[in-house]
């Protein structure tokens, strides 16, 4: 069965730090891959994209600088490093497989609130 | 960088057909054939339903199609059905001078 689980979400203070993690299974995971959030009662915002080997990586404008996509092809998972969150990173983060995003996982809850 | 403007909401009475509709820009919607659409129920992962303007993955339902004119792209639905009511999400790439994707800011569609 195809399937990405993501985790590491949780309750962190703006200004703080998180590590998203998601484990892919089921396919081939030499793809390009991708994270998307979707903030509590809004839409689906695009995040962040890495090619197969991990040498080429692209970001919204509203999180350059602050998260880094990685991936670890061995273990078959992708990763999400997200730096000095602020209030409106608040979302539930998917990761998908590009570029259809035709598979997705369930999301994983980040809260950014003191 | 703004999202591709879809119609906040629609209905439809079982049976009946559908359009929802995606608009962006000539660097966007217009400019690639790369737009694609999903469907989301409350709680849920989206689901991709159209590919690369009209493309259907396996396992979709062929009452679902997508075309493009112009700078704006649609999902037509037909003989709707009860569990079609959702939240639909356009897709498309975004030339700029970097590599990015945008989303459509949703429509929920009711089944009356």
């Amino acid at each position: 069965e195809v399937q990405l689980v993501e985790s590491g979400g949780g309750l962190v203070q703006p200004g703080g730090s998180l590590r998203l993690s998601c484990a892919a299974s089921g396919f081939t995971f030499s793809t390009w891959m991708s994270w998307v959030r979707q903030a509590p009662g809004k839409g689906l915002e695009w995040v962040a994209n890495i090619k197969q080997d991990g040498s080429e990586r692209y970001y919204v404008d509203s999180v350059k600088g602050r998260f880094t996509i990685s991936r670890d092809n061995a273990k078959n998972s992708l990763y999400l490093q997200m730096n000095s969150l602020r209030v409106e990173d608040t979302a539930v983060y998917y990761c998908a497989r590009f570029k259809h995003f035709d598979v997705w996982g369930r999301g994983t809850l980040v809260t950014v609130s003191s | 960088q703004s999202a591709l403007t879809q119609p906040a909401s629609v209905s439809g009475s079982p049976g009946q057909s559908i359009t929802i509709s995606c608009t962006g820009t000539s660097s966007d919607v217009g400019g690639y054939n790369y737009v694609s659409w999903y469907q989301q129920h409350p709680g849920k992962a989206p689901k991709l339903l159209i590919n690369d303007v009209s493309k259907r993955p396996s396992g979709v339902s062929n009452r679902f199609s997508g075309s493009k004119s112009g700078n704006t792209a649609s999902l037509t639905i037909s003989g709707l059905q009860a569990e079609d009511e959702a939240d639909y999400y356009c897709s498309s790439y975004r030339g700029s001078s970097t590599f990015n994707w945008v989303f459509g800011g949703g429509t929920k569609l009711t089944v009356l």
